[in-house]
């Protein structure tokens, strides 16, 4: 069973271009959070998405970053006119339903894309 | 708001002892669940052990224990014996029953010596 998978590992944009990250989250999951770490900094939340629906993107900048979960295919990340503050890793996670509750709704994580702005 | 606080950027530990990771945080909330993840070289965010506040009894898994001290607001991991491969960044996190948001402390990195 695949975890869940990002890609690409390593992305290099020049300032002003486009950053688009993709999320598969593991078989079964319909829901999908993206965090971004800056460098020696924690995790923090950025969006939360279930199929064809965002739910709270109450930690996403106001401009150039936005996200999607479609029917088919990966959750993107996509960010806009990128500048070199949005130099970080961002990390996709996901859960089988809304993480309530229970301790046994685990958020699993991916390896992460590092997004490096010159 | 939440916040969680890992005062120490690094340590240091002798391969086989003992070394303790501080944690603490704050919330208003008195239904909530802590995690220690770590972090490898690889990127990789590895659960190792969590909490439920309500539950006194301090969890284990293995050589990883925590000290869950909650009128103090504290949670601390202790790894025993440590061995080369728990060298890593370790990262403290809360998360409210009933939310999905964790709040992640800033991680402490731990270097294993052989």
């Amino acid at each position: 069973n695949a975890g869940v998978m990002q890609n690409p590992r390593h992305l290099v944009r020049r300032r002003g271009q486009e950053a688009r990250l993709r999320c598969s989250p593991m078989k079964g999951h319909s829901h999908v959070y993206w965090y971004r770490q800056l460098p020696e900094e924690g995790l923090k939340f950025m969006v939360y998405l279930q199929k064809e629906n965002i739910i709270d993107e109450s930690g996403m900048p106001k401009e150039r970053f936005s996200a999607e979960f479609p029917k088919e295919g990966p959750s993107i990340l996509r960010i806009q006119q990128v500048v070199r503050g949005d130099s970080a890793a961002y990390f996709c996670a996901s859960s089988p339903g809304l993480l309530g509750t229970s301790l046994n709704s685990p958020l699993h994580f991916g390896n992460g894309t590092r997004l490096t702005v010159t | 708001a939440q916040t969680v606080t890992q005062s120490q950027p690094e340590m240091s530990v002798q391969e086989a002892e003992t070394v303790t990771l501080s944690c603490t945080y704050d919330t208003s909330e008195s239904d909530y669940y802590l995690f220690w993840y770590k972090q490898p070289p690889s990127r990789q965010m590895i659960l190792v052990i969590r909490q439920e506040a309500y539950k006194q009894q301090n969890a284990t898994e293995n050589r990883f224990s925590v000290n869950f001290q909650k009128a103090a607001k504290s949670f601390s991991l202790k790894i025993s014996d440590s061995q080369l491969g728990d060298a890593a960044m370790y990262f403290c996190a809360n998360r409210t029953s009933g939310t999905y948001k964790y709040i992640f402390g800033t991680g402490t990195r731990l270097k294993v010596l052989a």
